[in-house]
């Protein structure tokens, strides 16, 4: 069974940057894409970006400017940066795997099969 | 903005089916996922692909697609069911981007 758990600081200043882990067991973080979503409080889900093991990323255009996603496979772990934070990026913050198959006409089918349990990260002074 | 479209809130009566839709230009090439959120919880995967189920997850949910629009359906809704449901695709553009719909919160009458 694949498990997810984030970890960071839950309390990051204005204009800081915010900087968590989210760490992979039950299975290699090798051959999978990995996710980070956040969720405002009270408000729906908001894809943020992914980054394949080899470290190939990409970004909600929305947040690309402020936004880095790493990999660590030696320790199985991937992590997330969000630059200049203000109280609108607080929220409850996911990792996910990103997994996906191929349909009937050889197209990739994306889907998010295992989730961390999430954690809030509030910015405030 | 969200490319997806949702129903804020849908109900269902106790034993009854329910559909829940989704909509968006990107549905017309990718086929939708559905999660399912309790609150103070982590969202769970209930289908995704053409109608595929993770393990554990009841036969009465299942998906389909039309269009636009991506559907799930509950058949036989069950008390537990009672959350908010999201979709996911991919956006329309070509650039691999993930999008998430407003979300539906579903209450079982």
């Amino acid at each position: 069974q694949v498990q997810l758990q984030e970890s960071g600081p839950g309390l990051v200043k204005p204009s800081e940057t915010l900087s968590l882990t989210c760490t992979v067991s039950g299975d290699s973080i090798s051959g999978y894409y990995w996710s980070w979503v956040r969720q405002p409080p009270g408000k729906g889900l908001e894809w943020i970006g992914y980054i394949y093991y080899s470290g190939s990323t990409n970004y909600n255009p929305s947040l690309k400017s402020r936004v880095t996603i790493s990999v660590d496979t030696s320790k199985n772990q991937f992590s997330l940066k969000l630059s200049s934070v203000t109280a609108a990026d607080t929220a409850v913050f996911y990792c996910a795997r990103r997994m996906y198959y191929f349909d009937s006409s050889g197209q990739k089918m994306y889907y998010f099969d295992y989730w961390g349990q999430g954690t809030l990260v509030t910015v405030s002074s | 903005s969200s490319e997806l479209t949702q129903d804020p809130a849908v109900s269902v009566a106790l034993g009854q089916t329910v559909r829940i839709t989704c909509q968006g230009d990107s549905l017309r090439n990718y086929y939708a996922s559905w999660y399912q959120q309790k609150p103070g919880q982590a969202p769970i995967l209930v289908i995704y692909g053409r109608n595929n189920r993770p393990s554990g997850i009841p036969r009465r949910f299942s998906g389909s697609s039309s269009g636009n629009t991506a559907s799930l359906t509950i058949t036989g809704a069950q008390a537990e069911d009672e959350a908010d449901y999201y979709c996911n695709s991919r956006d329309s553009s070509d650039y691999d981007l993930e999008v998430f719909g407003g979300g539906t919160k579903l209450t079982v009458l």
